[in-house]
């Protein structure tokens, strides 16, 4: 089993529909996570993190962590074109010299 | 100013080549990290500096070579590359060493014929 599951997708949506993306994952350790969005040919843009248990919301992106169900989702209200990208996840537990775990990614892509 | 720059934006090398990736940041912070992303994957981790020193290195062949030549700067030689190293090359900077929120430049395209 891989520490970290995403579903690559690809996820097509209208403009302003609701979008959730989610990741699981194994290690109980992971206490930071994260959503980067990437659009192609580009470097990972960090959207949000999360220490912990809880939700955490920035204008239309929400971030849920349930570290009970080893379970996070992002949120993207009123979706747009510009929201086209892959989204991934990344955590890490909170100790020097571990590496940040990335999912696949998943590509979404939302059409006007 | 959350900016990490990276020079250059693209980069073709034959593989008897030496050449050099740099990446730069101004947000004071001490640990910086290069990884490697090849086409419709994540991005896997090659190196770790922590203030300068090297952390960690993920058994990366010993063509690529790292360097840090101080907190704001991080390199990455290449010598006798192979094809398969053709990939996008990210730079990555976190305030310390719990890694939880790092920031990403835009990378370097490498293509190795």
């Amino acid at each position: 089993q891989k520490e970290v599951e995403q579903d690559p997708g690809p996820l097509s949506v209208p403009e302003g529909a609701i979008v959730s993306l989610n990741c699981t994952y194994s290690n109980s350790a992971f206490q930071y996570f994260m959503w980067y969005r990437q659009y192609s040919r580009k470097g990972p843009e960090l959207l949000m993190y999360t220490y912990s248990s809880g939700n955490k919301e920035d204008g239309r992106f929400t971030a849920q962590v349930d570290k009970s169900s080893k379970y996070i989702s992002l949120f993207i209200r009123d979706s747009q074109p510009s929201d086209s990208a892959t989204y991934l996840c990344a955590m890490t537990p909170n100790q020097a010299g571990t590496a940040l775990i990335f999912g696949k990614g998943t590509t979404l892509s939302v059409s006007s | 100013d959350t900016e990490v720059t990276q020079t250059p934006k693209h980069l073709v090398m034959g593989m008897t080549n030496k050449k050099s990736l740099k990446c730069e940041q101004h947000m004071g912070h001490r640990a910086m990290y290069w990884y490697k992303q090849k086409a419709k994957k994540p991005p896997e981790l090659m190196f770790v500096y922590s203030y300068e020193k090297l952390s960690i290195n993920e058994s990366v062949p010993s063509r690529f070579s790292p360097e840090c030549p101080n907190s704001s700067l991080l390199n990455l030689h290449l010598h006798a590359l192979q094809p398969e190293d053709s990939a996008l090359y990210l730079c990555a900077s976190s305030q310390g060493v719990v890694r939880e929120t790092q920031y990403f430049g835009p990378g370097t395209r490498l293509l190795v014929l």
